[in-house]
């Protein structure tokens, strides 16, 4: 099955400055790569996605790149700030698997 | 639009005991999802419903665990009897067909297994 691994566990950066977070997956037939943002007690939130036909896709602060050779994908965020302090998943979907299957998370922390 | 809708948000029992968890999905999402998501980890998948059929229950504990989504909407999730690892937060989730559809999820029950 898909194995999905995510790096750093925990970032800390300067308010304003770059934060990014990485992942690799097993399964070379994905096609589907979510990012979901979870605050403290609160639901996960799809925050942006890719697909494979594409290698980058940017949302205003947030953008995503995926490397289909290397199997890994990563999230950016620039100018953050301190409401971007949550924890990150990332995820994987196999192509004829319907099942997300998620890394084991980023807490991201904002420092003012 | 309404999201997805779950109860209770906290429950506690001990050990041995008996849970159930309801979920109302989406209004129109054919396919549903129960996670399991120990503290520290990421929402693992224990079953996914297409309406009312099965299509994965790879990750379930069939053992303990039954879920069963009568009429294709609302959806059960039941342990018996609990053990104390099943501690965890326990997300429901919907999408439309499985297919390039996004998941939103409820924002889960919290059990504590004492």
């Amino acid at each position: 099955g898909e194995n999905v691994e995510q790096h750093p566990s925990t970032l800390s950066v300067q308010e304003g400055d770059s934060a990014v977070i990485k992942c690799t997956y097993s399964d070379s037939a994905s096609n589907y790569f979510p990012w979901y943002k979870q605050e403290l007690g609160k639901r996960p939130q799809l925050i942006i996605d890719i697909r494979s036909n594409v290698g980058e896709k940017k949302d205003q602060r947030i953008a995503v790149t995926l490397n289909k050779t290397a199997k890994h994908f990563s999230l950016h965020i620039t100018e953050t700030q301190p409401e971007d302090s949550a924890v990150y998943f990332c995820a994987a979907r196999g192509f004829g698997n319907e099942k997300l299957t998620f890394g084991t998370g980023t807490r991201l922390t904002i420092i003012p | 639009e309404a999201g997805v809708a779950q109860s209770p948000r906290y429950k506690i029992i001990e050990k041995r005991q008996s849970v159930a968890f309801w979920c109302n999905p989406i209004s129109g999402h054919a396919t549903l999802y129960w996670y399991q998501q120990i503290l520290g980890q990421g929402p693992k998948l224990l079953i996914q419903f297409q309406n009312n059929g099965v299509v994965d229950d790879s990750q379930l504990p069939k053992d303990r665990f039954s879920a069963e989504r009568l009429k294709g909407v609302d959806s059960t999730l039941k342990i018996q009897p609990a053990k104390l690892e099943d501690s965890a937060v326990y997300l429901c989730a919907s999408s439309l067909s499985w297919d390039g559809n996004i998941q939103y999820f409820g924002a889960g029950t919290r059990l504590s297994v004492l």
